[in-house]
């Protein structure tokens, strides 16, 4: 199957920091990526849909200017956390989708712990 | 808000059992679901999928059931190995909505 890469698996990062989250599809061109977050023993929430050139589509209750998504190629989004807090601590899941209708993938995930 | 659900949050069976993992949704408008398999501390892995145009899709010892009028979705797995031990979610995609909305997810336990 299709191969969605995030780096870096795990970071650790001190409080009131931004961190970069790394998303890309391997071997197809990705017209939209997903945003997910996970919490310990819970399912994966949305938090934001990106299409390449466009702005993100945020899901309600998600900061945009504090979770800032950059879609500015085929192959590669990013997922910046800003002023990052401990509450900020999740595992970011990505998943990337070559057209609509068609299977998404997901990548391995990136741990965030902030100190 | 839209959701999708399931009935056992911990399922625990012997190898070589069948296993069947549940999912209620609550969307009518759901046209295509997924399921996927999540070990710890990785991304979900695709299992098998199913429009809203089928009730049935089987792949390699795993069968997806959709029960339409109900709003029911299951996953079965048959034959279940140990290396099956993970956590399945059932995810919909809403139709003129182009994002997945994941279950609460299904802990599947084999004891060999």
């Amino acid at each position: 199957g299709a191969v969605v890469s995030q780096h870096p698996s795990w970071v650790i990062c001190k409080s009131g920091t931004s961190v970069k989250i790394e998303c890309r599809s391997l071997d197809f061109q990705a017209t939209t990526m997903f945003w997910y977050r996970q919490f310990p023993k819970q399912s994966l929430m949305l938090m934001a849909t990106s299409n390449e050139g466009s702005k993100a589509t945020y899901e309600q209750g998600v900061e945009k200017d504090k979770f800032l998504i950059n879609h500015a190629s085929l192959t590669l989004s990013t997922l910046t956390v800003t002023s990052a807090h401990p509450e900020d601590s999740s595992f970011y899941i990505c998943s990337a989708q070559l057209n609509s209708g068609n299977t998404i993938y997901f990548g391995e995930g990136s741990w965030l712990t902030v100190v | 808000g839209e959701s999708v659900g399931l009935h056992l949050p911990t399922l625990s069976v012997q190898e070589g059992d069948n296993s069947i993992i549940n999912c209620a949704y609550s969307n009518s408008a759901s046209d295509y679901f997924i399921w996927y398999k999540q070990e710890s501390g990785k991304g979900p892995q695709f299992i098998i999928d199913i429009r809203s145009n089928m009730d049935k899709r089987q792949g390699q010892r795993v069968t997806v059931l959709l029960n339409k009028t109900v709003k029911h979705l299951s996953l079965q797995i048959a034959a279940t190995q140990p290396g099956d031990s993970a956590v399945y979610f059932c995810a919909e995609n809403i139709r003129g909505f182009q994002k997945l909305v994941f279950g609460t997810g299904t802990r599947l336990l084999v004891s060999p």
